[in-house]
């Protein structure tokens, strides 16, 4: 139980254009949902919590309107990546609040 | 949330018990301590989670001292599918999980 899946794994796309990253949680709803980003070498950095229903809560440092993030159900959030650059290749990760909190197995972006 | 300190690698045996461990000197009474994993390219995996009692499941052990100032992450029987890198946190309930550079495990044949 408690499975997170994200789609894709991996993405490459030239940049300018915009990328849509999938998370669900396919065993458990989930009100809260959390997006990371994670450098190479580097430890998870939170971007937003998301929940269900309404907007998104951003860390600081992050730009809302690059990253949008969808919670339309309590089984799914997306993050956009809008009009990407090279500088945000990243591995992405969801995670979901059940019981604990449970990520998914990442989204390598690749922006050339 | 309180802060964590953890030593940056450590090697361990195939077979043996993994011991980590982890300083929260500063934690409050109502923060948990978490540990969670992350083997190379996936996503971290949750291990256990406690407050002040040793809690032990299917994964590991987890110990917490008296004064809760510090931890140990136990795995009992050390694979080579244990290599990664292991992350102990502090969080009360209600809170976002704050991930720092974690413990590198290598497990070694």
């Amino acid at each position: 139980g408690a499975v997170v899946s994200q789609h894709p794994s991996w993405v490459i796309c030239k940049s300018g254009t915009s990328v849509k990253i999938e998370c669900r949680s396919l065993d458990f709803q989930a009100t809260t949902m959390f997006w990371y980003r994670q450098f190479p070498k580097q430890s998870l950095m939170l971007m937003a919590t998301s929940n269900e229903g309404s907007k998104a809560t951003y860390e600081q440092g992050v730009e809302k309107d690059k990253f949008l993030i969808n919670h339309a159900s309590l089984t799914l959030s997306t993050l956009t990546v809008t009009s990407a650059h090279p500088e945000d290749s990243s591995f992405y990760i969801c995670s979901a609040q059940g019981a604990e909190q449970y990520f998914g197995p990442g989204t390598r972006l690749t922006v050339t | 949330d309180a802060k964590t300190t953890q030593p940056p690698s450590m090697d361990c045996a195939e077979g043996r018990a993994a011991n980590l461990p982890c300083n929260h000197s500063t934690i409050s009474g109502n923060e948990y301590v978490y540990w969670y994993r992350q083997i190379h390219s996936q996503g971290p995996q949750y291990i256990i989670h406690g407050l002040k009692n040793n809690e032990t499941n299917e994964m590991a052990s987890l110990i917490i001292t008296e004064d809760r100032k510090s931890s140990t992450l136990i795995l009992p029987h050390a694979t080579l599918r244990d290599t990664a890198v292991y992350y102990c946190i502090v969080k009360a309930n209600d809170y976002k999980l704050s991930f720092g550079a974690g413990t590198t495990v290598t497990v070694r044949a």
